[in-house]
């Protein structure tokens, strides 16, 4: 199955940094989502975007979904300890009721003291 | 609390034994998944449910196999046939109508002792 490619796959900053990750496909999708993934627990969803050139916040986050509807990009501004862990993109598209989800390969952020 | 339940948190697999893994959810989404994560890859979709006693074969299922009696509870099995079962499980489920994220368990880690 289709993999994102998801980049940067990891990034080491300093508390009060911002943050910048992005995903990337050779395929449209109709929807797409942003996952942060903290160790041994599952994927809380952090935001999702349905149109293209949407761009949503959810408090220090800001995600953009692209105008081609191929790509994807998620801020973080001024990076605190609770943002470490993995983040994820997926995008889904839809098409007359089969759905599928596609998943980034994670991008592993740590704050370095 | 509504959400989805996922048990056991840890299993250990003897080889050449079958084991099955507990999913339940609460929220009365009709769209079940099972996913399997390696570490330093993303999400791989294994089976998928989108209404109660049918369920779609994902992208890795050999060697797995679910059922779907009732709308809670979407159990996959893991079995002898599956030669590389050390992974992370993840099951998720989502709301109706389609184009809605998905939203995910704490996970089961399974070993081979």
């Amino acid at each position: 199955g289709q993999q994102l490619n998801q980049s940067p796959q990891s990034m080491f900053i300093q508390e009060g940094e911002d943050v910048s990750m992005n995903c990337t496909s050779s395929s449209i999708f109709n929807t797409w989502l942003w996952y942060k993934q903290d160790p041994g627990e599952g994927p809380v969803l952090l935001i999702a975007l349905y149109k293209a050139g949407e761009l949503t916040s959810n408090g220090r986050l800001t995600a953009q979904f692209g105008i081609t509807r191929k790509d994807s990009f998620l801020n973080i501004s001024a990076s605190i300890p609770s943002d470490v862990g993995i983040y994820f993109c997926a995008g889904l598209i839809s098409n007359f009721g089969n759905e599928k989800l596609t998943f980034g390969t994670g991008t592993r952020l740590t704050i370095i003291p | 609390d509504g959400g989805i339940t996922q048990s056991p948190k840890y299993l250990f697999r003897k080889e050449g034994q079958n084991v099955t893994l507990s999913c339940e959810q609460n929220l009365n989404h009709d769209a079940m998944y099972w996913y399997r994560q390696d570490p330093g890859q993303g999400l791989r979709l294994i089976y998928y449910s989108q209404i109660v006693n049918d369920f779609q074969k994902g992208d890795i299922a050999e060697g797995y196999s679910v059922s779907r009696e009732k709308k809670e509870s979407f159990p996959l099995t893991v079995t002898s046939a599956q030669k590389n079962p050390t992974a992370f499980y993840l099951c998720a489920s989502r709301p109706n109508p389609g184009g809605q994220p998905q939203h995910f368990g704490d996970g089961t880690r399974l070993s081979i002792l």
